[in-house]
Order: structure tokens, then C-alpha cells, then sequence
């Protein structure tokens, strides 16, 4: 009940196309939904993120959507560019107990936009 | 600011052997977390420290795993003894606060088990 299901796996786009990744829950206690976005040995790095009384949130050339009734999200990066090639991890974290908050990872996309 | 420190950056082991990993979190982050990224997986939470004391270790396999945090500062993680599946990336984050606030993550430690 507390996974978070990503897909796909792995993404190939062309450069300055949209990029779609996938996500979706089952434990309707997560409240917070950040995405991080994670290069070759280096660590994850928040991206974007999301709280479910919105259903859309756009920073720049990424944007979340999110379903509350579907419980699913989904991450759209427009105009994909090179230099987006990395792997992508939707999180969802809930209130676990005093000073707790528990973040689950997806098992990631690795995007790759070629030129 | 400056980053999530840690060290090693990468580090191999026989089995059975012990390890030790160091973090140093961003100054003034309260909350640090340890969390183990195997390959092709996401990041998967050991241990999450609140200043100097445990808030969340369920998920720790403490028959190997220690962790702790003196003076609610940098911290270690140590894994005695080591199993071939102990092989990860095993990767420090902080944060400001708990709960929404964002983690900031190190480079992490690979671990490679033989």
C-alpha cells in the first residue's frame, strides 16, 4: 500500500518533444508528490513537486498533473533537450508519526532525448 | 550553500567485512536521512535522524546496520557484517525540516560487496 508504480521503465524522445512519466498510488494518506531528477553518480535533485489540492503544477518546461479520484501523476518535461537525459524518480510521502514523514521512491525512468 | 557532504565516494569489501560511511549534512539541516539505492531501483529509506535522535528506523536491518548522528551533526553509517547484497549506493540527504521540505541529496557511497 505504499508503493508508488512508475512507468515506463525507460523513455527515448526526440530533442524538443514532450517527455511523459507516469506514477500511481494506493495509500490515499500521501500528501506530498515531488519529483526528483538524478544524473549519472550524483545524487537525486527535487525537480518539481506537488500537493493533491491542485491538479496542475508548472515550473517552467515541467509540469505535473495530478488525479486525486485516479490516484495517479504524471510528469511532462516540454521541449525535451539533451541535457534532460537523466533518470526521473516520482516520491509520495505521508505522515507516518510525530516528526515522521515517510517518502517511497518509484523505481525511476531513465529518459534519454536524442538530438 | 555548500552541499551534502559524504566520503568514501566509492568503497569494496569481501563479505563479512565491515564498512563505515560519513556524512556531513547542509549547516542548520535538522533533519538527515540515510537511504539505500540499489541498482536500477529507487532510493529506499534506512534511517531518518531528527537533530540527534531516531525518528524512523524501521526499515534498518539492525542485525547489520548501525547509524548514528552524535551532537546532531554528521553522521555514520556502518554495516557489519557486509552480505553480497549490501551492494548499493548508499546515499546521505538532509533537510531543512521534516515533511514537505525538500531533501537535499550528497553523491552517495558505492558499495561493492564480493
Amino acid at each position: 500500500q505504499q508503493q508508488v508504480k512508475q512507468s515506463p521503465q525507460s523513455l527515448i524522445v526526440q530533442k524538443g518533444g514532450i517527455s511523459i512519466i507516469n506514477c500511481a498510488y494506493e495509500n490515499t494518506a500521501f500528501d506530498y508528490f515531488p519529483w526528483y531528477q538524478q544524473f549519472p553518480g550524483k545524487g537525486p535533485a527535487l525537480l518539481i513537486a506537488i500537493r493533491p489540492d491542485v491538479s496542475e503544477k508548472k515550473e517552467g518546461r515541467f509540469t505535473i498533473s495530478f488525479n486525486k479520484s485516479a490516484k495517479q501523476f504524471s510528469l511532462h518535461i516540454m521541449d525535451s533537450q539533451p541535457g534532460d537525459s537523466a533518470t526521473y524518480f516520482c516520491a509520495a510521502s505521508f505522515f507516518k508519526r510525530a516528526g515522521s514523514y515517510q517518502l517511497t521512491f518509484g523505481k525511476g525512468t531513465k529518459l534519454s532525448v536524442i538530438p | 550553500e555548500a552541499g551534502v557532504a559524504q566520503s568514501p565516494r566509492y568503497k569494496i569489501i569481501e563479505k563479512r567485512q565491515s564498512v563505515a560511511f560519513w556524512c556531513n549534512p547542509i549547516s542548520g539541516h535538522a533533519t538527515l536521512y540515510w537511504y539505500q539505492q540499489i541498482l536500477g531501483q529507487g532510493p529506499k529509506l534506512l534511517i531518518q535522524f531528527q537533530n540527534n535522535g531516531v525518528v524512523d528506523d524501521s526499515q534498518l536491518p539492525k542485525d547489520r546496520f548501525s547509524a548514528e548522528r552524535l551532537k546532531g551533526v554528521d553522521s555514520t553509517l556502518k554495516i557489519q557484517p557486509a552480505k553480497l547484497e549490501d551492494s548499493a549506493v548508499y546515499l546521505c540527504a538532509s533537510s531543512l525540516v521534516t515533511g514537505s521540505s525538500p531533501l537535499h541529496f550528497g553523491n552517495g557511497t558505492r558499495l561493492t560487496v564480493t
